[in-house]
């Protein structure tokens, strides 16, 4: 089965780059997305098809995806965007695939 | 606006059934695709299962193979999940999630609140 692979945890100060990572074997192949979930709420989808932003998400999101990783990087990080992260890989062989999540913290 | 709205908590002992809703409104949920994710504790997100509810084709993580089935009901934009032989470790939070197709992949765009299912003896 195909496996995505997310680092637990990643810190940022307020204002500063956050950057989270997504590894899969030919990652790049697939379309990768990421969702924002903060504690008790549902996910919410913050990129899609590798680096589209949905209607009402910052553009300080932004999202790539090359080779064997994704990466979802946040300019001027924000305390209200501490959460956890996950990305997913969709394509038609492996159909859907969730990574392990990433806890920002903005410290 | 679209909105899914799950059922409420359920608590189950070990090798029962357990029968989750999604309700969708603000538009037919016939025109969309619904997946099932769940999160367990301590765990990340875990996609289960697809269906069409426009012509009912399905699609099933092989781990829940013979375990889970999606039906729907057009007549009241309704998706069931019904997970059988529950384990302790089924114990989660269960989402129902709207697909929303770009190109050629798709994204969960709208999520329903979640509905805890609790495992226990």
């Amino acid at each position: 089965s195909y496996e995505l692979t997310q680092p637990p945890s990643v810190s940022v100060s307020p204002g500063q780059t956050a950057t989270i990572t997504c590894s899969g074997d030919k990652l790049g192949g697939k379309y990768a997305s990421w969702y924002r979930q903060r504690p008790g709420q549902s996910p919410v989808v913050v990129i899609y098809a590798d680096n589209k932003r949905p209607s009402g998400i910052p553009e300080r999101f932004s999202g790539s995806n090359s080779g064997n990783t994704a990466t979802l990087t946040i300019s001027g990080t924000q305390a209200v965007d501490e959460a956890e992260y996950h990305c997913q890989a969709w394509d038609s062989s492996t159909s859907v695939t969730f990574g392990g999540g990433t806890k920002l913290t903005v410290l | 606006q679209f909105q899914l709205v799950q059922s409420g908590p359920e608590v189950k002992k070990p090798g029962a059934s357990v029968k989750v809703s999604c309700k969708a409104s603000g538009n037919s949920v016939t025109s969309y695709g619904i997946s099932w994710v769940r999160r367990a504790p301590g765990q990340g997100l875990e996609w289960m299962a697809w269906i069409s509810a426009y012509n009912g084709n399905t699609d099933y993580a092989q781990k829940f193979q013979g375990r889970v089935t999606l039906t729907t009901d057009t007549s009241t934009s309704t998706v069931h999940m019904e997970l059988r032989s529950l384990r302790s470790d089924d114990t989660a939070v269960y989402y129902c999630a709207r697909v929303t197709y770009y190109e050629s992949t798709g994204y969960y765009s709208d999520w329903g609140q979640g509905t805890l299912v609790t495992v226990s003896s």
